[in-house]
């Protein structure tokens, strides 16, 4: 299986929106719901914002969503804010005990 | 609160075998499944294995059937994976982290809760 595609980097400024996408396949993305998103600051451990494509855990701002058509997955946020500056990580379940993940995206804010 | 405490840091020499422990607390552990993942230098995220900490079974990433062997101790709500074999290309960050579902049911793979990670250098 191979890794999930994403952009190495985006930007945007204070105020606006950004959305990362995450390519995959027919075999991972465009079949399963099991689409998370992780946003890692440095020397720092990912931090889950999104879960089962569109799903916010409790204390993650709604500024963050996510959504899914076909075989590529999103991660838009809203409102950009200086501490949203990160790595995001998008993964997916593929089968079989396989989980995938994308490259990472740098956002700058 | 949900902590998953991991042991320090690590240099080990190539050929060695290293184990990273995962001490959890703040839920009942046997409920969630735990997932071992690594990060390189400068790399993105590899998932390792996911361990059903009630009972002890374990499925790994195919890269890494033989060379790494999950245990628990559920006496200390810890887990270990121990990486044997080292290569320069096992220098990474460790880390173990929740699953967000009960072990009664199937993993729904995402991670809601993450260790702070180990580093293991392997250099001669």
């Amino acid at each position: 299986q191979s890794a999930l595609t994403q952009p190495p980097s985006a930007s945007g400024s204070p105020g606006q929106s950004v959305t990362i996408s995450c390519t995959g396949s027919s075999s991972d993305v465009g079949t399963y719901n099991s689409v998370s998103w992780y946003q890692q600051h440095p020397g720092k451990a990912p931090k889950l914002m999104i879960y089962e494509v569109s799903k916010r855990p409790s204390g993650v701002p709604d500024r963050f969503s996510g959504s899914k058509s076909g075989n590529t997955a999103s991660l838009t946020v809203s409102g950009l804010q200086g501490e949203d500056e990160a790595d995001y990580y998008c993964s997916s379940y593929a089968g079989s005990n396989i989980v995938l993940f994308g490259g990472g995206t740098k956002l700058t804010v | 609160q949900v902590l998953l405490v991991q042991s320090g840091a690590d240099v080990k020499k190539p050929g060695a075998s290293v184990t990273v422990s995962c001490r959890a607390s703040g839920y009942t552990v046997i409920n969630y499944y735990i997932h071992w993942l690594r990060q390189a230098p400068g790399q993105g995220l590899e998932w390792m294995a996911i361990v059903n900490p009630n009972g002890g079974e374990t499925h790994y990433a195919q890269k890494f059937h033989g060379k790494v062997t999950t245990t628990r101790d559920m006496s200390t709500n810890t887990l270990h994976m121990e990486l044997s074999s080292l290569t320069s290309e096992d220098t990474a960050v460790y880390y173990c982290a929740r699953d967000g579902s009960y072990t009664w049911s199937s993993s729904r793979y995402y991670f809601d809760y993450w260790g702070q990670g180990t580093l293991v250098t392997v250099s001669s």
